[in-house]
């Protein structure tokens, strides 16, 4: 069984720039979610989804950043106007609900803003 | 708020020593909160390491173990006997049932020394 992939694996961008993430999930898994993770901190959430439906986006920086799933399945995630505070790795994440079970990652992508 | 806090690192055994890296939680807003260990080998996607889903239980997994204590709010990770192939980075985790929101603790990188 195919894991999460993300891509692009790197990016390097100067301020100002837009940049756009992408995830494939686990063929089957209904749930989704986007992490930040800031070097030498653990993952913190930005967006979670459940098919298509954005479930929680409370901690998504709005004005610059969105998320969409439009057919439930793959996923983009858009940096507009990137800022140096926005470097980290994005992580995504699949799950088969929204139960308590585990959730798998993909190997994430290591954004740098200069 | 809801969080995590664990044992700074890099921690540094010497192989067949035996480890444990601390991890207490706040849940003020969480009446029954899981507790995770998730882990990152070099080079891999963060996975589950093992999970506590009831107050009092332990978890155990590759060796590992940890018990879930409501009374102390602690999550600790214990190993008897560390290998070499257990240098990695282990996020412990504050689960929320309602919705699989996960609280990740900043990380604690271990280093096996042969």
């Amino acid at each position: 069984e195919a894991g999460v992939t993300q891509s692009p694996r790197y990016a390097v961008l100067q301020e100002g720039q837009a940049v756009s993430f992408w995830c494939d999930p686990i063929s089957g898994h209904d749930t989704l979610y986007w992490y930040q993770q800031p070097r030498d901190q653990g993952p913190q959430l930005l967006v979670y989804f459940r098919d298509e439906a954005v479930i929680d986006n409370s901690q998504l920086p709005s004005d610059r950043f969105s998320a969409v799933r439009p057919k439930g399945t793959n996923s983009t995630l858009k940096i507009q106007s990137a800022k140096q505070g926005d470097t980290a790795t994005y992580l995504c994440a699949s799950s088969p609900g929204t139960g308590v079970y585990e959730q798998y990652f993909g190997p994430g992508t290591r954004l740098t803003v200069l | 708020g809801d969080s995590v806090t664990q044992t700074e690192g890099p921690v540094t055994v010497s192989e067949s020593e035996s480890l444990i890296i601390n991890c207490t939680y706040s849940a003020t807003s969480i009446a029954y909160p899981n507790l995770f260990w998730y882990v990152r080998y070099p080079g891999e996607g963060l996975q589950l390491l093992l999970k506590v889903i009831t107050a009092g239980q332990k978890g155990s997994s590759r060796g590992f173990e940890a018990t879930y204590n409501k009374e102390t709010t602690s999550f600790h990770l214990q190993k008897a006997s560390v290998q070499e192939s257990d240098s990695a980075v282990y996020y412990c985790a504050l689960v929320k049932n309602s919705n699989n929101r996960i609280f990740f603790g900043d990380g604690t990188q271990l280093v096996v020394k042969p």
